[in-house]
């Protein structure tokens, strides 16, 4: 079975500065993986996908990650945040096989970014 | 372009009453469709998944059920809530194969 954790359910920077969202997996094949990002009451908005191709991912707002299969992570970092980055963002693996795949994610917890002017 | 739509926004029923939510995909054909279930704090639950008209996986055992009556169409539904109930219910859907999941803009469902 696949599960993701994300290190951090609340995450706090100033503008301007460096944002790590720390993200770990498992799974019994090689996964793909995922970022999505949530405003308050709204759906999952796609940020970035890793599907075994470039190890270092990069997705909208200036967002990437990188996958480290030594390490079993997939952290989003952005260099500076922005205020309209506040927001919930959630990990997500899936394994490969199957047509169906894709979309029965597992998902992190989430971890609600705040960014202080 | 495909477009996802879900409703109502918000919904406040009470124990014991039924539950329809629907969901309408634009703009693909045949797609995967997803509910999911966001309790606060716990991350988001797969419900269940449907890769065809009237093909329902169901993800965990629960007061709830799924119909796709229309290949772009995907209910949820409930013959009497239960105060577990409550949370953000998110439809999605994928393309076969390998298309990520896109999320409609959710159902928040209070149960009193």
């Amino acid at each position: 079975a696949q599960s993701v954790t994300q290190l951090g359910s609340h995450v706090s920077v100033s503008e301007g500065a460096l944002v790590l969202l720390r993200c770990n997996y498992s799974s019994s094949v090689p996964p793909y993986l995922f970022w999505y990002v949530q405003y308050p009451n709204q759906g999952l908005q796609l940020l970035l996908k890793y599907t075994s191709a470039a190890t270092l991912v990069k997705g909208i707002n200036g967002f990437e990650a990188e996958f480290k299969k030594s390490e079993t992570s997939f952290h989003l970092t952005k260099p500076s945040a922005h205020m309209s980055d506040a927001a919930e963002y959630f990990c997500a693996v899936s394994d490969q096989r199957g047509g169906t795949s894709y979309g029965k994610l597992t998902f992190g917890q989430g971890t609600i970014l705040t960014v202080h002017p | 372009s495909q477009t996802i739509h879900q409703w109502p926004a918000t919904l406040v029923q009470p124990v014991g009453s039924p539950l329809s939510l629907e969901c309408t995909v634009e703009g693909t054909s045949n797609p995967n469709l997803y509910w999911y279930r966001q309790a606060a704090g716990r991350g988001l639950q797969l419900l269940f998944y449907s890769v065809g008209i009237g093909q329902i996986s169901s993800e965990v055992p629960q007061n709830l059920s799924a119909s796709r009556p229309q290949d772009r169409q995907f209910i949820l539904s409930s013959k009497k809530l239960l105060l577990s109930d409550s949370g953000f219910y998110l439809c999605a859907w994928s393309d076969q194969g390998t298309s990520p999941l896109h999320f409609g803009n959710g159902t928040r469902l209070t149960v009193t």
